[in-house]
């Protein structure tokens, strides 16, 4: 079945650093990649839609200069949080679309700012 | 918008019982609907996916259903294991909208004791 790669899997920073996190779609082409933000206890919240060779589209109430994505190529998408606090530790899960309507989902960064 | 509800948010069996997790909906017009399966600290996993035109879906012990009319899907888990445990989400895309641009429940974390 489809792979997605994501990685790293925990990143701990300190305050005011940035922080990238890629997702790779392994065994297939995903124009489209998702990334969702993960809070303990609660469910995936999308953050953006990232479409390869043009801006992503970012969900009501997420800052785009926060949290800048790239998809350079047809499989990879990158996240960059950038001038990352404490606020913004929490679990981030890429996924991508395959075929069939699926969804695979990376295994997920969970990211832990001091 | 589509809202998506899940009931209970945590259960705990005994190994070998059968059992159901209940997922609502607010849209009755679903084009499809999802059943995840998360491990701690982990991505998705995807376990079933029914069309809008289906009543159920099965992969060996579990089955999910899908009643449109009522706004609900339930996921039938049969003789469950240990191995079960996890966090069980489901989701569904808006209506008229990206079909993966999905909305999830905040999960039921099921806990199978030996």
């Amino acid at each position: 079945g489809a792979v997605v790669s994501q990685h790293p899997s925990w990143v701990i920073c300190k305050s005011g650093t940035s922080v990238k996190i890629e997702c790779r779609s392994l065994d297939f082409q995903a124009t489209t990649m998702f990334w969702y933000r993960q809070f303990p206890k609660q469910s995936l919240m999308l953050m953006a839609t990232s479409n390869e060779g043009s801006k992503a589209t970012y969900e009501q109430g997420v800052e785009k200069d926060k949290f800048l994505i790239n998809h350079a190529s047809l499989t990879l998408s990158t996240l960059t949080v950038t001038s990352a606090h404490p606020e913004d530790s929490s679990f981030y899960i890429c996924s991508a679309s395959g075929q069939y309507e699926k969804l695979f989902f990376g295994s997920g960064t969970q990211l832990s700012v001091l | 918008k589509q809202e998506v509800t899940q009931i209970p948010a945590a259960l705990s069996v005994p190994e070998g019982e059968n059992l159901v997790l209940n997922c609502s909906f607010t849209d009755s017009a679903i084009y499809n609907l999802q059943w995840f399966r998360q491990d701690p600290g982990k991505g998705l996993t995807s376990l079933l996916l029914i069309q809008s035109s289906q009543r159920e879906q099965t992969s060996g012990r579990l089955n999910a259903s899908l009643d449109k009319s009522s706004g609900r899907s339930t996921l039938y888990i049969a003789a469950s294991q240990p191995g079960d445990s996890a966090t069980y989400l489901c989701a569904a895309p808006p209506l008229g909208g990206s079909n993966y641009k999905l909305t999830f429940g905040k999960g039921t974390l099921l806990t199978v004791n030996p």
